[in-house]
């Protein structure tokens, strides 16, 4: 069974400082990773998503994040924050059907000017 | 443009009540599904529809049910029966491949409170 863990609930970075969302998964055979970001009140956004092509995987907005098997991680950063990333931040593993999708818990990123 | 909406923003009603929440997409996309928000939680699986006038129960589909008449259109009603109804609700679609790289794209929500 697939299962995904977020880390940390909440993360409070200064702007201009790198941001690290942890995320680490679990799974029965090589699956798809996803973070999504959701702002106050609003849908989830793909930020980027990881389907075995390359490990490190770029995103939208300067997010990027390292699919890392011997760590089953899949950790999204930034290296400068900015105001705007305060958000709230998913990470999730797709089944092998692609239907059902298990989403983290989420971590609230802050953003201190 | 190309999207999903979800209507209304906000909804209220009494305790009670059976409502509606409607899902609409131009995306020609063939899966639709439902997910429910609540604070400091993950999204959890309502319903999923693969193909029109088709659809499967996801991890919580108690108190809910759900049709998929037109390939556009996937309406979300939460009957009484549901206990806790004051939620978030997320719509999203994708195109339906059966893979497990198919990506997901989300409208921007309904508010549900029942008062």
């Amino acid at each position: 069974a697939q299962s995904v863990t977020q880390l940390d609930s909440h993360v409070s970075v200064s702007e201009g400082t790198p941001v690290l969302l942890r995320c680490n998964y679990s799974s029965s055979y090589s699956p798809s990773l996803f973070w999504y970001v959701q702002h106050p009140n609003k849908g989830l956004q793909l930020l980027l998503k990881y389907t075995s092509a390359a490990t490190l995987v770029k995103g939208i907005n300067g997010f990027e994040a390292e699919f890392k098997k011997s760590e089953t991680s899949f950790h999204l950063t930034k290296p400068s924050a900015h105001m705007s990333d305060a958000a709230e931040y998913f990470c999730v593993v797709s089944d092998a059907g692609g239907f059902k999708t298990i989403f983290g818990a989420g971590t609230r990123l802050f953003v201190k000017a | 443009d190309g999207g999903i909406t979800q209507s209304p923003k906000y909804l209220f009603r009494k305790e009670g009540q059976n409502v509606t929440l409607s899902c609409e997409q131009n995306l020609n996309h063939d899966a639709m599904y439902w997910y429910r928000q609540d604070p400091g939680q993950g999204l959890r699986l309502i319903y999923y529809s693969q193909i029109v006038n088709d659809f499967q129960k996801g991890d919580i589909a108690e108190g809910y049910s759900v049709s998929r008449e037109k390939k556009e259109s996937f309406p979300l009603t939460v009957t009484s029966a549901q206990k806790n109804p004051t939620a978030f609700y997320l719509c999203a679609s994708s195109k339906g491949t059966a893979s497990r790289t198919d990506t997901q794209y989300f409208g921007p929500g309904t508010r549900l409170t029942v008062l």
